[in-house]
Formats: structure tokens, sequence, C-alpha cells
């Protein structure tokens, strides 16, 4: 069965610098990795994926994630925040991908400063 | 993508009471997911929705409290019922695969408020 734990419930980050949310996963198949945003009073929505190739991966706004297998993690980032980055993500994991089941962590919220 | 209309968008419900959620998605899928976001909490998973055949439901979720219809590749129906203040907790559906694009997309999400 897989998990994911992500480090730090609230995150509070300036405008301007480096967001940096962490997830590490556990998994006994390689898995496929993703990361939500939800804004407040909406749903989810999809800001990135990992599936397979290239493990640097590139998503919407700015973020990006990175698959290092050799430390489970799929930690997110963005070199600059901006105060509309305020939500909370969610890392999610599925093992085998596509019909099977996403297990998520348990969010991070991500706070900016002016 | 596959874009999903879930309805309700939000209901206030008494307790006791029954109240039933539809996902309807644009396209054909082969699995659909419901999922339940208690106040301030991660998303947990209700049951998977195959349609033709039982949901499964995970660990803790009953099909007695939590029946569900799959009637055709499109759409899927949770009843939440006998609720009880516990209940009150946001609902979500979600799909698998859409298109080449891979990943899952979820429905805006139901507001439940039991009272």
């Amino acid at each position: 069965a897989q998990s994911v734990t992500q480090l730090g419930s609230h995150v509070s980050v300036s405008e301007g610098a480096l967001v940096l949310l962490r997830c590490n996963y556990s998994s006994s198949v390689p898995p496929y990795l993703f990361w939500y945003v939800q804004y407040p009073n909406q749903g989810l929505q999809l800001l990135l994926k990992y599936t397979t190739g290239a493990t640097l991966v590139k998503g919407i706004n700015g973020f990006e994630a990175e698959f290092k297998k050799s430390e489970t993690s799929f930690h997110l980032t963005k070199p600059s925040a901006h105060m509309s980055d305020a939500a909370e993500y969610f890392c999610a994991v599925s093992d085998l991908g596509g019909n099977e089941k996403l297990t998520f962590g348990t969010g991070t919220r991500l706070t900016i400063i002016p | 993508s596959a874009v999903i209309s879930q309805k309700p968008s939000r209901d206030i419900c008494q307790r006791g009471t029954s109240l039933t959620i539809q996902c309807q998605v644009d396209s054909q899928v082969t699995m659909m997911f419901w999922y339940r976001q208690q106040p301030g909490q991660s998303l947990t998973l209700i049951a998977t929705a195959n349609q033709g055949s039982e949901a499964t439901y995970e660990s803790g979720f009953v099909i007695d409290k939590f029946p569900i219809s799959r009637p055709n590749l499109t759409f899927s129906t949770l009843t939440v019922s006998n609720m009880s203040p516990e209940d009150s907790s946001i609902y979500l559906c979600s799909v698998d695969r859409t298109g080449d694009n891979y990943g899952y997309t979820f429905g805006s999400g139901t507001r439940l408020t039991v009272v």
C-alpha cells in the first residue's frame, strides 16, 4: 500500500521568495505522483504529475517538482511566490497509474506574506 | 481533459435525511472515484465505482451509508444516508485517465452541512 507524507501543515513565505513544499512517498511499485492545489471553496486542480520519463516535471503557474527515487521524494517548488499562490496544496500517489485510487497527503497550507 | 459537473454544489440538510450527489462527465471513463474531505482535512477515498459492477468501498465506509450508482460510463451518484452532523464535509467525485494527458480530474465538490 502506498502512503504520502507532507512535512509542514502550514508554510509561510514572503512574496517573491522561493516556495518549497515537501512530499515523501512510500510505494511498493514505481509510483505515479501528483500535486494538486485547492483554492478556498473550490475543488482540486492538477498542478503537475510525474508518471515516467524526465524526473523534473514542470506544471502550471510556474511550479515544478522533481522525482527523486533515492530519496522517495517529490517536492514542489516555485522560484518566486505570488500572492495568488496562497492555497492548500496536496501531494498524492497512485500505484500503477490509471484505474487506481489516489492516496493523498494531509496537505500544506501556503500563506504568502506581502 | 474531462470536464466534470457535480451537483449540488452545496446543501444544508436535516439530520436523519439523505442526500444524493450527482457527477456527470463529458466523456466516457472507466472508473469514477468518490472522496470525502472533512473540514480542515485531506481527502479520503470513499469508494471506486466501475460501470456494471458493485462499487468497491474503502475501509470505514459501507454501502448502506454511502450507496453508489454507476448506470453508464459518464454518470454516477453518491448518496449520503441517514445523515448526522459528522457527515458534514465536502464530497468530490474524480475520474481517471483523461485522454492522452493522463491525470485525475476532480469535480468542484459538494459542500454538505448537516444540522
